[in-house]
């Protein structure tokens, strides 16, 4: 039973540039939320998916947006980057109605 | 005010001690509590959930105080591979967006 999956494991981008980040969950999970770790703090919520909708968005800016698929599959976009979008982003895939949320492994951006 | 807040630590503790992290949250009409685990540059795991009666798995102890908006977790006989991050979590609404604390650093020394 395959675990969430997330593409690539690290990235580096220059500011103003464009990231796409992947994410494939857990089997039999249908719900997609989104991350972001800065060094040293906890995961911050940007937000989550569901039914190929946003359906919980976090205090983001606009310049981070998502998308899922009919796979239950989602990507992450983030665009005009910053050197404070340098973090760790983490997907968390689970069942709608259930709580418990597994995390990937990560996707580790530094902005230069 | 930070939405959950916990001691940064690190707490430094010998192999056998037992170990207490407190963390508090704002929002009293929080629905669900839990405690992730976070080892050096990997991903949060669930620990485990904390229930108002107060759960214990081995040598991990959780409890929630609802009328206090605190949540402990109590680690006995600590071991070496405890040494992690410790993240107290919380669900604020039924939408399932989790609310995470700064963590908890625990080092246990031979």
């Amino acid at each position: 039973d395959a675990g969430v999956t997330q593409s690539p494991t690290h990235l580096i981008k220059t500011r103003g540039q464009q990231v796409t980040l992947r994410c494939s969950p857990k089997s039999g999970h249908d719900t997609v939320s989104w991350y972001q770790q800065a060094l040293g703090q906890g995961p911050q919520f940007i937000f989550q998916y569901y039914e190929e909708e946003e359906r919980q968005r976090g205090n983001f800016p606009d310049r981070f947006s998502g998308h899922q698929f009919p796979n239950y599959s989602s990507e992450l976009n983030v665009n005009a980057l910053l050197l404070g979008d340098s973090a760790l982003y983490l997907c968390a895939s689970s069942l709608r109605g259930v709580e418990t949320q597994y995390f990937g492994p990560g996707t580790r951006l530094l902005v230069l | 005010r930070k939405e959950v807040e916990q001691d940064p630590g690190p707490f430094n503790v010998p192999e056998g001690a037992t170990v207490a992290f407190n963390c508090t949250y704002s929002n009293s009409a929080s629905q669900s509590f839990f405690w992730y685990r976070q080892d050096c540059r990997k991903e949060p795991k669930l620990l485990m959930s904390v229930y108002s009666s107060g759960n214990e798995d081995g040598r991990f102890t959780a409890q929630l105080n609802r009328a206090s908006q605190y949540i402990s977790l109590l680690i006995r006989d600590s071991k070496l591979s405890d040494s992690a991050t410790y993240l107290c979590v919380v669900n604020m609404d039924a939408g399932n967006m989790l609310t995470f604390g700064g963590g908890t650093r625990l080092m246990v020394k031979p």
